[in-house]
Protein backbone atom coordinates (compact mmCIF):
# COMPACT_ATOMS: atom_id res chain seq x y z
CA UNK A 1 0.00 0.00 0.00
CA UNK A 2 1.66 3.64 -1.30
CA UNK A 3 1.59 6.14 1.93
CA UNK A 4 2.90 9.12 1.92
CA UNK A 5 3.58 11.40 5.46
CA UNK A 6 4.43 14.72 5.09
CA UNK A 7 5.71 16.42 8.56
CA UNK A 8 7.60 19.28 8.89
CA UNK A 9 4.83 22.17 8.61
CA UNK A 10 4.21 25.03 11.40
CA UNK A 11 4.11 28.45 12.56
CA UNK A 12 6.95 30.59 11.09
CA UNK A 13 7.70 34.18 11.12
CA UNK A 14 8.10 35.99 7.62
CA UNK A 15 11.60 35.60 6.50
CA UNK A 16 11.74 32.76 8.12
CA UNK A 17 12.73 29.03 6.86
CA UNK A 18 11.16 25.68 6.94
CA UNK A 19 11.69 22.30 6.01
CA UNK A 20 9.03 20.02 5.03
CA UNK A 21 9.81 16.39 5.19
CA UNK A 22 7.80 13.34 3.04
CA UNK A 23 8.25 10.40 4.19
CA UNK A 24 7.27 7.58 1.21
CA UNK A 25 6.61 3.84 1.46
CA UNK A 26 5.01 0.66 -0.79
CA UNK A 27 6.09 1.72 -4.29
CA UNK A 28 9.96 1.78 -5.63
CA UNK A 29 10.49 5.55 -4.70
CA UNK A 30 13.85 6.36 -7.08
CA UNK A 31 11.59 4.90 -9.74
CA UNK A 32 8.68 7.91 -9.89
CA UNK A 33 8.78 11.57 -9.66
CA UNK A 34 7.38 13.30 -6.56
CA UNK A 35 5.81 16.79 -6.48
CA UNK A 36 4.90 19.54 -3.88
CA UNK A 37 1.71 20.83 -4.40
CA UNK A 38 -0.22 23.64 -2.07
CA UNK A 39 -3.60 24.86 -0.94
CA UNK A 40 -4.04 27.92 0.92
CA UNK A 41 -7.08 28.39 3.39
CA UNK A 42 -10.31 28.13 1.14
CA UNK A 43 -8.71 27.83 -1.93
CA UNK A 44 -7.83 25.57 -5.13
CA UNK A 45 -4.87 23.64 -5.68
CA UNK A 46 -1.07 25.45 -6.51
CA UNK A 47 1.96 22.73 -8.07
CA UNK A 48 5.06 24.31 -6.40
CA UNK A 49 7.65 21.51 -7.12
CA UNK A 50 8.28 18.57 -9.41
CA UNK A 51 11.15 16.78 -9.11
CA UNK A 52 12.59 13.18 -11.02
CA UNK A 53 13.49 9.68 -9.71
CA UNK A 54 16.64 10.78 -10.03
CA UNK A 55 16.54 13.57 -8.85
CA UNK A 56 17.24 15.57 -12.41
CA UNK A 57 15.67 18.19 -13.33
CA UNK A 58 13.83 20.06 -10.80
CA UNK A 59 10.77 21.97 -11.49
CA UNK A 60 9.30 24.96 -9.81
CA UNK A 61 6.53 27.23 -9.51
CA UNK A 62 7.71 31.19 -10.26
CA UNK A 63 6.06 32.27 -7.35
CA UNK A 64 8.95 30.19 -5.29
CA UNK A 65 11.39 30.00 -7.49
CA UNK A 66 14.73 30.92 -5.91
CA UNK A 67 13.22 30.81 -2.41
CA UNK A 68 11.95 27.01 -2.10
CA UNK A 69 14.60 23.93 -2.93
CA UNK A 70 13.18 20.16 -3.69
CA UNK A 71 15.63 17.66 -2.95
CA UNK A 72 15.22 13.78 -2.33
CA UNK A 73 16.81 11.02 -0.93
CA UNK A 74 16.20 7.51 -2.08
CA UNK A 75 18.65 5.95 0.50
CA UNK A 76 15.44 7.21 2.83
CA UNK A 77 12.98 7.19 0.60
CA UNK A 78 12.23 10.60 1.44
CA UNK A 79 10.98 13.77 -0.27
CA UNK A 80 12.15 17.27 1.32
CA UNK A 81 11.16 20.86 0.36
CA UNK A 82 13.28 23.38 1.63
CA UNK A 83 11.36 26.80 1.83
CA UNK A 84 13.56 29.80 2.26
CA UNK A 85 12.74 33.56 2.65
CA UNK A 86 8.82 32.55 3.56
CA UNK A 87 6.36 35.10 3.21
CA UNK A 88 2.17 35.75 4.37
CA UNK A 89 1.39 34.13 0.73
CA UNK A 90 3.24 30.84 1.50
CA UNK A 91 0.82 29.67 3.85
CA UNK A 92 -1.02 26.75 3.25
CA UNK A 93 -1.36 23.03 3.51
CA UNK A 94 1.40 21.68 1.56
CA UNK A 95 0.74 18.09 0.10
CA UNK A 96 3.38 15.71 -1.54
CA UNK A 97 1.98 13.60 -4.00
CA UNK A 98 3.39 10.84 -6.24
CA UNK A 99 3.32 11.15 -10.06
CA UNK A 100 1.84 8.34 -12.16
CA UNK A 101 5.29 7.85 -13.62
CA UNK A 102 8.57 9.39 -14.14
CA UNK A 103 7.56 11.99 -16.93
CA UNK A 104 3.50 11.20 -16.23
CA UNK A 105 2.33 14.03 -14.18
CA UNK A 106 -0.79 12.91 -12.87
CA UNK A 107 -1.00 12.57 -9.19
CA UNK A 108 -2.19 9.24 -8.12
CA UNK A 109 -1.05 9.19 -4.53
CA UNK A 110 -0.96 12.03 -1.95
CA UNK A 111 -0.23 12.51 1.32
CA UNK A 112 -2.29 14.02 4.02
CA UNK A 113 -0.88 17.82 3.71
CA UNK A 114 1.43 19.76 6.52
CA UNK A 115 -0.21 23.58 7.23
CA UNK A 116 2.36 26.05 7.35
CA UNK A 117 1.31 29.16 8.54
CA UNK A 118 3.99 32.47 8.05
CA UNK A 119 2.57 34.80 10.09
CA UNK A 120 4.33 37.45 12.44
CA UNK B 1 1.47 29.69 -18.49
CA UNK B 2 -1.55 26.88 -19.57
CA UNK B 3 -4.72 28.76 -17.93
CA UNK B 4 -7.96 26.14 -16.84
CA UNK B 5 -11.07 27.62 -16.36
CA UNK B 6 -13.49 24.96 -14.97
CA UNK B 7 -17.27 25.92 -15.61
CA UNK B 8 -19.51 25.92 -13.58
CA UNK B 9 -18.03 26.90 -10.41
CA UNK B 10 -20.98 25.46 -8.31
CA UNK B 11 -23.19 22.39 -9.92
CA UNK B 12 -26.78 21.56 -7.68
CA UNK B 13 -27.87 18.68 -8.04
CA UNK B 14 -29.83 15.57 -6.78
CA UNK B 15 -28.22 12.39 -6.27
CA UNK B 16 -28.90 10.28 -9.14
CA UNK B 17 -28.26 12.71 -11.75
CA UNK B 18 -26.03 13.16 -13.95
CA UNK B 19 -23.52 15.56 -13.79
CA UNK B 20 -21.52 17.45 -16.39
CA UNK B 21 -18.16 19.41 -15.53
CA UNK B 22 -16.23 21.24 -18.02
CA UNK B 23 -12.30 22.07 -17.99
CA UNK B 24 -11.03 24.81 -20.73
CA UNK B 25 -7.81 25.34 -21.74
CA UNK B 26 -5.60 28.42 -22.63
CA UNK B 27 -4.28 26.28 -25.29
CA UNK B 28 -4.03 22.96 -26.46
CA UNK B 29 -2.71 20.49 -23.90
CA UNK B 30 -3.60 17.65 -26.36
CA UNK B 31 -4.84 14.80 -23.79
CA UNK B 32 -2.40 15.50 -21.32
CA UNK B 33 -5.63 16.31 -18.40
CA UNK B 34 -6.63 14.88 -14.96
CA UNK B 35 -9.35 14.90 -12.76
CA UNK B 36 -8.89 15.16 -9.14
CA UNK B 37 -11.98 14.87 -6.26
CA UNK B 38 -11.08 16.54 -2.99
CA UNK B 39 -13.61 16.60 -0.18
CA UNK B 40 -13.61 18.78 3.29
CA UNK B 41 -10.74 18.04 4.84
CA UNK B 42 -9.03 15.36 2.64
CA UNK B 43 -6.34 15.55 0.00
CA UNK B 44 -6.95 15.33 -3.59
CA UNK B 45 -7.94 11.78 -5.55
CA UNK B 46 -6.66 11.06 -8.77
CA UNK B 47 -9.78 10.00 -11.16
CA UNK B 48 -8.92 10.23 -14.69
CA UNK B 49 -5.83 10.93 -16.17
CA UNK B 50 -4.75 11.72 -19.51
CA UNK B 51 -8.18 12.85 -20.69
CA UNK B 52 -10.33 9.38 -20.47
CA UNK B 53 -8.44 6.90 -18.28
CA UNK B 54 -9.71 6.24 -14.75
CA UNK B 55 -7.30 5.94 -12.40
CA UNK B 56 -7.55 2.85 -10.34
CA UNK B 57 -10.59 1.93 -7.81
CA UNK B 58 -12.26 4.46 -9.49
CA UNK B 59 -15.77 3.68 -10.39
CA UNK B 60 -17.35 3.42 -14.05
CA UNK B 61 -19.76 6.37 -13.14
CA UNK B 62 -16.95 8.45 -13.76
CA UNK B 63 -15.74 9.52 -16.89
CA UNK B 64 -13.57 11.66 -18.96
CA UNK B 65 -13.42 12.48 -22.42
CA UNK B 66 -12.08 15.63 -25.12
CA UNK B 67 -8.62 16.60 -26.10
CA UNK B 68 -7.04 19.72 -27.28
CA UNK B 69 -8.64 22.59 -25.15
CA UNK B 70 -12.25 21.42 -24.14
CA UNK B 71 -12.64 18.43 -21.68
CA UNK B 72 -15.65 17.07 -19.62
CA UNK B 73 -15.79 15.50 -16.69
CA UNK B 74 -18.98 13.08 -16.61
CA UNK B 75 -20.95 11.30 -13.47
CA UNK B 76 -23.51 9.44 -14.78
CA UNK B 77 -25.74 8.95 -11.74
CA UNK B 78 -24.34 10.91 -8.60
CA UNK B 79 -24.08 8.74 -5.30
CA UNK B 80 -23.66 10.73 -2.03
CA UNK B 81 -20.55 10.14 -1.58
CA UNK B 82 -19.93 12.23 -5.03
CA UNK B 83 -20.31 15.62 -3.34
CA UNK B 84 -16.86 16.94 -3.32
CA UNK B 85 -15.08 19.79 -5.34
CA UNK B 86 -13.92 18.94 -8.71
CA UNK B 87 -10.38 20.48 -10.22
CA UNK B 88 -8.60 19.43 -13.67
CA UNK B 89 -5.18 19.54 -13.85
CA UNK B 90 -3.04 19.97 -17.34
CA UNK B 91 1.06 18.26 -17.58
CA UNK B 92 1.37 19.46 -21.44
CA UNK B 93 3.74 21.85 -20.03
CA UNK B 94 5.28 23.25 -17.19
CA UNK B 95 4.18 24.90 -15.07
CA UNK B 96 1.79 22.24 -14.17
CA UNK B 97 -1.30 23.80 -13.62
CA UNK B 98 -4.87 23.48 -11.72
CA UNK B 99 -8.36 24.90 -12.60
CA UNK B 100 -9.81 26.39 -9.85
CA UNK B 101 -12.40 23.88 -8.93
CA UNK B 102 -16.34 23.06 -9.46
CA UNK B 103 -18.21 22.43 -6.31
CA UNK B 104 -20.63 19.81 -6.84
CA UNK B 105 -23.22 20.60 -4.23
CA UNK B 106 -27.07 18.47 -2.88
CA UNK B 107 -29.65 20.39 -4.32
Amino acid sequence: EVQLLESGGGLVQPGGSLRLSCAASGFTFRSYAMNWVRQAPGNGLEWVSTIRGSGDSPQYADSVKGRFTISRDSSKDTLYLQMNSLRAEDTAVYYCAKALGDTTMALDYWGQGTLVTVSS
Amino acid sequence: EIVLTQSPATLSLSPGERATLSCRASQSVSTYLAWYQQKPGQAPRLLIYDASNRATGIPARFSGSGSGTDFTLTISSLEPEDFAVYYCQQRSRWPLTFGGGTKVEIK
